[in-house]
């Protein structure tokens, strides 16, 4: 069963416009929620951060915002830019035995295409 | 720094053989994680170490084994080979997995075809 979801598995944009790429998870015990960003054939590079006592965290041109209450996260790239296309995934932090060796729990990703 | 190194990038088994995908880091980081990432699907842990001579199994460890001898390195070894585990392999480290996680950083991938 998918803890993490992000349900669109591709997103198009047109350059300089917002992209908005969402995930909604399942598991309450989540505390710490990230984006990362990967480009073909590298591995994941960490994009941004959110623990779940806010409610959005900025970073630049990115920002995501947290819904506790829905279960529901969303990173927004604002102005999108041609660079930006790559598959973003969503991981949630949760502790694991219930000690201090917690493991993320990844979505599918959404592979986000900015269209010059 | 280079941080985290993966090798081979590319490797074609036949089903029985056994390899080692080696993983390097210069971070001086503690904690270190395989995954595998099978087409379509996310990241899911295969084994993780929280320091020189202490691993764990993580969600999908059958088949696979490693070893931590060093802080540096974090080799994953695969025991008869078996179509499924033809897979892309991400090696990743951390400094901390303290109570906010911590940021990984991964290592380039390894395309491993089991035929």
């Amino acid at each position: 069963d998918q803890q993490v979801k992000q349900n669109s598995p591709s997103l198009s944009v047109q350059e300089g416009r917002i992209s908005i790429l969402n995930c909604d998870y399942t598991n309450s015990m989540f505390d710490y929620f990230l984006w990362y960003k990967k480009y073909p054939a590298e591995g994941p590079t960490f994009l941004i951060s959110i623990s779940s006592i806010k409610d959005k965290n900025e970073d630049g041109r990115f920002t995501v915002f947290l819904n506790k209450s829905a279960k529901h996260l969303s990173l927004h790239i604002v102005p999108s830019q041609p660079g930006d296309s790559a598959v973003y995934f969503c991981a949630a932090d949760e502790a694991f035995n219930a000690g201090n060796n917690r493991k993320l729990i990844w979505g599918l990703g959404t592979s986000l295409a900015v269209n010059p | 720094n280079a941080g985290v190194t993966q090798t081979p990038k590319f490797r074609i088994l036949k089903i029985g053989q056994s390899m080692t995908l080696q993983c390097t880091q210069d971070m001086n980081h503690n904690y270190m994680y395989w995954y595998r990432q099978d087409p379509g699907m996310g990241l899911k842990l295969i084994y993780y170490s929280v320091g020189a001579g202490i691993t764990d199994k993580g969600e999908v460890p059958n088949g696979y084994n490693v070893s931590r001898s060093t802080t540096e390195d974090f080799p994953l070894r695969l025991e008869l080979a078996a179509p499924s585990q033809t897979s892309v392999y991400f090696c990743a480290s951390s400094y901390s997995q303290g109570l906010w996680g911590g940021e990984l950083f991964f290592g380039e991938g390894s395309r491993l075809t089991v035929l």
